[in-house]
């Protein structure tokens, strides 16, 4: 079956860039997705790439997708305090039925 | 617009009630879908519809039950709560097609079934 996996934890210095790694099993999949999730809070979607592009650059966040090594990772620039949060990778085709990973703490220390 | 709306935002049951999570979306979504969250995992699909009176089964179905009759509300229904359903519970909806079909998320429903 479909299977996304993620690094349970991570901990930056303010300023510094953040990278979270995310790798999936479902080759079909169209689209794949970060979201962020705040204490209590539903989920946000940060950004995403179609599965025929290699990157994607918005504002403070790179997303790199390799899909030989079915590998995708978020790297936010410059992290701020206000980016600590639950950071879920998640694949779909055409966005539904999404897959989720379990999710990566990103704490950042100031 | 609201966007996707959850109520209630807490509950607790005893082993053997049942309730109904409410979902309402004011987006004109034709695809709706729910999660539930628990520790150290993603979201799991429980139930998801693609349109008014169509429903499907996830990856989690079984104890819960679904019914769409109308664009707007996506209902859950857990006949007969069990503990391992504990869980925080979202509410999605999306288009359904399109550039990138963003899902939005509801604020979440905690569960507790003791």
């Amino acid at each position: 079956g479909e299977d996304v996996e993620q690094s349970l934890f991570l901990s930056v210095r303010e300023g510094d860039s953040s990278v979270i790694n995310c790798t999936y099993t479902d080759s079909s999949s169209t689209y794949l997705y970060w979201y962020k999730q705040e204490p209590g809070a539903g989920l946000q979607l940060l950004t995403y790439i179609f599965s025929n592009m290699d990157m994607k650059q918005d504002q403070r966040l790179t997303v790199l997708l390799n899909k030989k090594d079915k590998h995708l990772s978020l790297r936010i620039a410059d992290t701020q305090t206000g980016d600590s949060a639950i950071y879920f990778c998640a694949e779909g085709e055409y966005g539904n039925k999404l897959v989720f990973g379990a999710g990566t703490i990103l704490r950042v220390k100031s | 617009n609201a966007g996707v709306t959850q109520t209630p935002k807490f509950q607790v049951l005893k082993t053997g009630q049942s309730m109904t999570l409410q979902c309402a979306q004011d987006m004109n979504h034709e695809y709706m879908s729910w999660y539930r969250q628990d520790p150290g995992m993603g979201l799991r699909l429980i139930h998801y519809s693609v349109g008014a009176g169509i429903t499907d089964q996830g990856e989690v179905p079984n104890g819960y039950n679904v019914s769409r009759s109308t664009t707007e509300d996506f209902p859950l229904r857990l006949l007969s709560a069990a503990p391992s359903q504990t869980s925080v519970y979202f509410c999605a909806s999306s288009w359904g097609t399109g550039t990138n079909n963003e899902q939005f998320f509801g604020p979440g429903t905690r569960l507790t079934v003791l």
